[in-house]
């Protein structure tokens, strides 16, 4: 089954400050989503990246993905207290098992002002 | 509003006990998938309905089933509680049968507290 690490675990930043985000599968990837999770509370959809090479940007935050790494990287520039909670990646397995999303562990960010 | 209703949002229940968690996808979606989020395990994928028929297992238990109406809302039936079942439970919906090109909208979930 297809594996996402991502890393770090969790972060802290200080306002103002940019932050990294990586992601790295395990299988080949066929469309990486990012999801945004405040605490306790529902998944946001951030972006899609389907092609390699591809980027995406959404005000401060741009996400790219490197396939043949099999990992995508979301950045955030100038972080503010509103960018703090939960990232989180996810990878479509086609075909097997219902096109399912399959999830990483999470980054926990928590942006200090 | 991401247009995925979950109900209740809050559930406090003892072990052994059985609950029920409904789920309103979003207009015109017919794929219902539900996860489970605990601290430990991360998020998991249980099962998937499309069209009212369960397109995708995953790790499921066998106490836990669900299953989609024909107006496309959803029910995960929670049974023999037990205290690590304490978790988010989280829906979501797509247009199609999967992620590919659309990825699914999450509903705010229901937590669900076994004491």
């Amino acid at each position: 089954s297809q594996e996402l690490e991502q890393s770090p675990q969790s972060l802290i930043v200080q306002e103002g400050k940019n932050l990294t985000i990586n992601c790295t599968s395990s299988k080949t990837l066929y469309g990486l989503y990012w999801y945004k999770q405040k605490y306790g509370e529902g998944l946001i959809f951030l972006m899609m990246l389907q092609k390699g090479g591809e980027e995406k940007s959404h005000e401060k935050i741009t996400a790219k993905l490197d396939e043949k790494k099999q990992q995508s990287s979301l950045h955030i520039t100038a972080s503010q207290p509103s960018h703090a909670g939960i990232y989180l990646c996810g990878a479509a397995v086609p075909k097997a098992a219902g096109n399912k999303l399959t999830f990483g562990g999470g980054t926990r960010v928590l942006v200090k002002p | 509003d991401s247009g995925v209703t979950q109900t209740p949002k809050h559930l406090i229940t003892a072990t052994g006990q059985r609950v029920t968690l409904r789920c309103s996808p979003r207009s015109g979606d017919l794929s219902v998938y539900w996860y489970q989020q605990s601290l430990d395990q991360g998020l998991q994928f249980l099962i998937q309905y499309y069209n009212g028929e369960e397109r995708a297992k995953g790790n499921i238990l066998e106490r836990f089933s669900a299953q989609q109406f024909p107006d496309l809302h959803s029910e995960l039936n929670l049974s023999s509680l037990e205290l690590g079942d304490s978790a988010l439970y989280f829906c979501a919906s797509s247009v199609g049968t999967g992620a590919l090109g659309y990825g699914y909208t999450f509903g705010s979930g229901t937590r669900l507290t076994v004491v």
